[in-house]
């Protein structure tokens, strides 16, 4: 249990172009949701947080019209960069946080990521 | 801002040799986890501890939680190959869904056949 998927596995685009990644929880639902960046041999730097039903919180410095997030569902939330450049290149992570019983959640199970090139 | 850190940055090592990571904070948390990534893939947990002085083992992974909540450790023993690849502490201050992880700049082990 506590799958979490991500579509595209990598995706590669024109700059100037924009692109939804996908990410959802497979076998549990998931009220809050979390999308992480990742450049290469560093560590995870969490973006923003995703809660279905509402807006997105962004963490400092993340532009929120740049980085569109969308919680439709229990079980889906999607991220995409909207205007892609060449710098937003990067190994993109989401995580899910399983609903347990009551208000009570499970730790964040992650996705496997999605690789975004951006030409 | 919190931070941890993480030590060693990288480990070379024989097969069958135990390893043995830490991170340090200089805040609190209330949970720590353990997180294996493997290139081009998400982390994937390992352990999660949630009360300090916490000892948890899964397989030959043993994971503790520092009495004073401000740091934790992760020993494998007798080592094998599959075992590469880089390892992660994350710190939560608020459980699941109610706060972010903070990661640990990651320990990249690599295990020599």
């Amino acid at each position: 249990g506590a799958v979490v998927s991500q579509h595209p596995s990598w995706v590669i685009c024109k700059s100037g172009t924009s692109v939804k990644i996908e990410c959802r929880s497979l076998d549990f639902q998931a009220t809050t949701m979390f999308w992480y960046r990742q450049f290469p041999k560093q560590s995870l730097m969490l973006m923003a947080t995703s809660n279905e039903g509402s807006k997105a919180t962004y963490e400092q410095g993340v532009e929120k019209d740049k980085f569109l997030i969308n919680h439709a569902s229990l079980t889906l939330s999607t991220l995409t960069v909207t205007s892609a450049h060449p710098e937003d290149s990067s190994f993109y992570i989401c995580s899910a946080a399983r609903v347990l019983t009551g208000f009570s959640t499970d730790t964040q199970y992650f996705g496997p990521g999605t690789r975004l090139t951006v030409l | 801002g919190q931070q941890l850190n993480q030590s060693p940055q990288s480990m070379f090592i024989q097969e069958g040799e135990d390893v043995s990571m830490n991170c340090t904070s200089s805040s609190i948390f209330n949970t720590w986890l353990w997180y294996k990534q493997d290139p081009g893939e998400g982390p994937v947990l390992l352990i999660a501890l949630y009360k300090a002085g916490e000892l948890t083992s899964n397989g030959r992974l043993t994971a503790q939680f520092g009495i004073t909540r401000k740091d934790s450790f992760l020993n494998i023993s007798a080592s094998i190959p599959s075992d590469v690849g880089i390892y992660f502490c994350a710190g939560q201050l608020y459980g699941g869904s109610q706060g972010n992880l903070i990661f640990g700049k990651g320990t990249k082990l690599s295990v020599k056949p």
